[in-house]
C-alpha cells in the first residue's frame, strides 16, 4: 500500500523558515517523481514544486520560486521542502504527492494526509 | 502560470448527468493530453478520478468520464449519486514543466 507521511508542519513567523519532509513507503520511491501541492484554508489546490525520480529536474511555481527548495533522498525514501522568507499567504495545508512515473509529466496519483503550515506573528 | 478556469458550482438531481468544464490556454490544456481531475469531499484528501483526459484509475466508477476539445477539458458525471457531492478540480501539465490547477467546482446533489 502506497503511504506518504508528511512531517508535522507548524507555526512560523513571517520571514521565517520551515522544512517539511515526506516519508514514502509501499512503492519503489526512486522510480517516481514527486510534488508538493498546497491548499490554503477554504481555497483551492495550488501546485508548489516537483522533482524527478532521480533528483532532477526540479520545478517551482512562480509564487515560491527563489524562496522554496525541493529535494529528495532516494536512499531514505524521503522528500523535502525547504521553505524560507515565509509570508502569510504561504499559510496552507501542504500535501506530499506522487506522480505516476519517473517524470513530473505523469499524473499526480497518490496524496499524503497533509501538513498544516501557519505563517503568523 | 494562471489557474485554469472552472465554474464555481454546479448542481444536479440524483440520476441526472452534470458536466464541469475546465478552460486553459495554449501553454497547458491546449498543448498536452495531460489533463487530470480530482475529487475532494469535505474534510478529505484529493483523489485522482481521471488522468490523461479520459483514463479512469482502477476503482473509479465508469459514471465518471473525461474529454477535451481545444483549450477546454470536461468532466461528466452520469447517474448522479449523493456520494458524488464534493469539490472537483482539474489540472494540466504545462509548457513550463509544472502543473496548474483549476479553481475548483463545488458539486451539489439536490
Amino acid at each position: 500500500e502506497v503511504q506518504l507521511l508528511e512531517s508535522a508542519g507548524g507555526l512560523v513567523q513571517p520571514g521565517g523558515s520551515l522544512r517539511l519532509s515526506c516519508a514514502a513507503s509501499g512503492f519503489s520511491f526512486h522510480l517516481y517523481a514527486m510534488s508538493w501541492v498546497r491548499q490554503a484554508p477554504g481555497k483551492g489546490l495550488e501546485w508548489v514544486s516537483g522533482i524527478g525520480a532521480t533528483g532532477g529536474p526540479k520545478s517551482y511555481a512562480d509564487s515560491v520560486k527563489g524562496r522554496f527548495t525541493i529535494s529528495r533522498d532516494n536512499s531514505d525514501n524521503t522528500m523535502f521542502l525547504q521553505m524560507s522568507s515565509l509570508r502569510a499567504e504561504d499559510t496552507a495545508v501542504y500535501y506530499c504527492v506522487r506522480s505516476a512515473g519517473l517524470l513530473l509529466v505523469f499524473p499526480l496519483d497518490y496524496w499524503g494526509q497533509g501538513a498544516p503550515v501557519t505563517v503568523s506573528s | 502560470q494562471s489557474a485554469l478556469t472552472q465554474p464555481p458550482s454546479v448542481s444536479g438531481s440524483p440520476g441526472q448527468s452534470v458536466t464541469i468544464a475546465c478552460t486553459g490556454t495554449s501553454t497547458d490544456v491546449g498543448s498536452y493530453d495531460r489533463v487530470s481531475w480530482y475529487q475532494q469531499p469535505p474534510g478529505t484528501v484529493p483523489k485522482l478520478i481521471i488522468s490523461e483526459v479520459n483514463h479512469r484509475p482502477s476503482g473509479v466508477p465508469d459514471r465518471f468520464s473525461g474529454s477535451k476539445s481545444g483549450y477546454t477539458a470536461s468532466l461528466t458525471i452520469s447517474g448522479l449519486q449523493a456520494e458524488d457531492e464534493a469539490d472537483y478540480y482539474c489540472s494540466s501539465y504545462t509548457t513550463s514543466s509544472s502543473w496548474v490547477f483549476g479553481g475548483g467546482t463545488k458539486l451539489t446533489v439536490l
